[in-house]
C-alpha cells in the first residue's frame, strides 16, 4: 500500500538548472506534505514542509509546490548544486487523534547534480 | 545544532538473539519515534512514544519489539528475538512537539544486521 510514492528512482542534473523532484500521494487525509534530504551514512534530515492548505512554499533555492486536486507535489531546486547531490524523501502526515503524527514516506529519489 | 544520537552505528547479532538500540533525543523534546528502512525500501514509521508510554505504533511493531526510556534521556529499542527480516536501518527521532510542521530530528542510524 503506497501512499506516497515517487515514481522516479533517480534524477540527474547539471550544476546551475533547476531539479524538480516530484511526489504522488493517494491519502486524501493527509495534512502536511515533507521534503526530506538524506545523504549516506546520516539520517534524513529535513529540508521544507508544506500544509494541505497552501499551494506553494518557498525557501531560498528550494520551492515545494502542492496540487491538491492531482494529489500530487513537487521540489524544485533552483539553482541545483553539486551539494544538493543526495536522496530525497517525500512524506506526508496526517493527524491520527493518537497525540503525535507518524510520518510515511516515499521511496526517495536519488538527486545527482553533476558539475 | 542540538542532535540525536544513536548507538551502536553498526550492530551485527544472531538470529533469535535479543538486542537492544539506543538514543539520546534531543534534551528538551518531548514526543521520540522510531522509523526503519529496509535496504532499497521506503523508511516506514515504527512507534512514537510521549509522556513514558506508546502514543502510537504500526503493524511491524509487534510483541517483538518494545521500547523504553530508561533514565530521562536514552530511548531504547528493543527487539527480542531477533529474525533474517529484521535487518535493516533504524532511525530515531525526536520532535518538541506531537506535530511540527518542521519534522522531526532523526539521528544517524543503526544498521542492524541479522545473520
Amino acid at each position: 500500500d503506497q501512499q506516497v510514492k515517487q515514481n522516479s528512482p533517480s534524477l540527474s542534473v547539471q550544476e546551475g538548472r533547476i531539479s524538480i523532484l516530484n511526489c504522488d500521494y493517494t491519502n486524501s487525509m493527509f495534512d502536511y506534505f515533507l521534503w526530506y534530504k538524506k545523504y549516506p551514512a546520516e539520517g534524513p534530515t529535513f529540508l521544507i514542509s508544506i500544509s494541505s492548505i497552501k499551494d506553494k512554499n518557498e525557501d531560498g533555492r528550494f520551492t515545494v509546490f502542492l496540487n491538491k486536486s492531482a494529489k500530487h507535489l513537487s521540489l524544485h531546486i533552483v539553482p541545483s548544486q553539486p551539494g544538493d547531490s543526495a536522496v530525497y524523501f517525500c512524506a506526508a502526515s496526517a493527524w491520527s487523534g493518537a497525540g503525535s503524527y507518524q510520518l510515511t514516506f516515499g521511496k526517495g529519489t536519488k538527486l545527482s547534480v553533476i558539475p | 545544532e542540538p542532535e540525536v544520537t544513536q548507538t551502536p552505528s553498526h550492530q551485527v547479532t544472531q538470529m533469535g538473539q535479543e538486542v537492544i538500540l539506543r538514543c539520546v533525543p534531543i534534551s528538551n523534546h518531548l514526543y521520540f519515534y522510531w522509523y526503519r528502512q529496509i535496504l532499497g525500501q521506503k523508511v516506514e514509521f515504527l512507534v512514537s512514544f510521549y509522556n513514558n508510554e506508546i502514543s502510537e505504533k504500526s503493524e511491524i511493531f509487534d510483541d517483538q519489539f518494545s521500547v523504553e526510556r530508561p533514565d530521562g534521556s536514552n530511548f531504547t529499542l528493543k527487539i527480542r528475538s531477533t529474525k533474517l527480516e529484521d535487518s535493516a536501518m533504524y532511525f530515531c527521532a525526536s520532535s518538541i512537539e506531537g506535530f511540527t510542521g518542521e519534522g522531526y530530528t532523526f539521528g544517524s542510524g543503526t544498521r542492524l544486521t541479522v545473520v
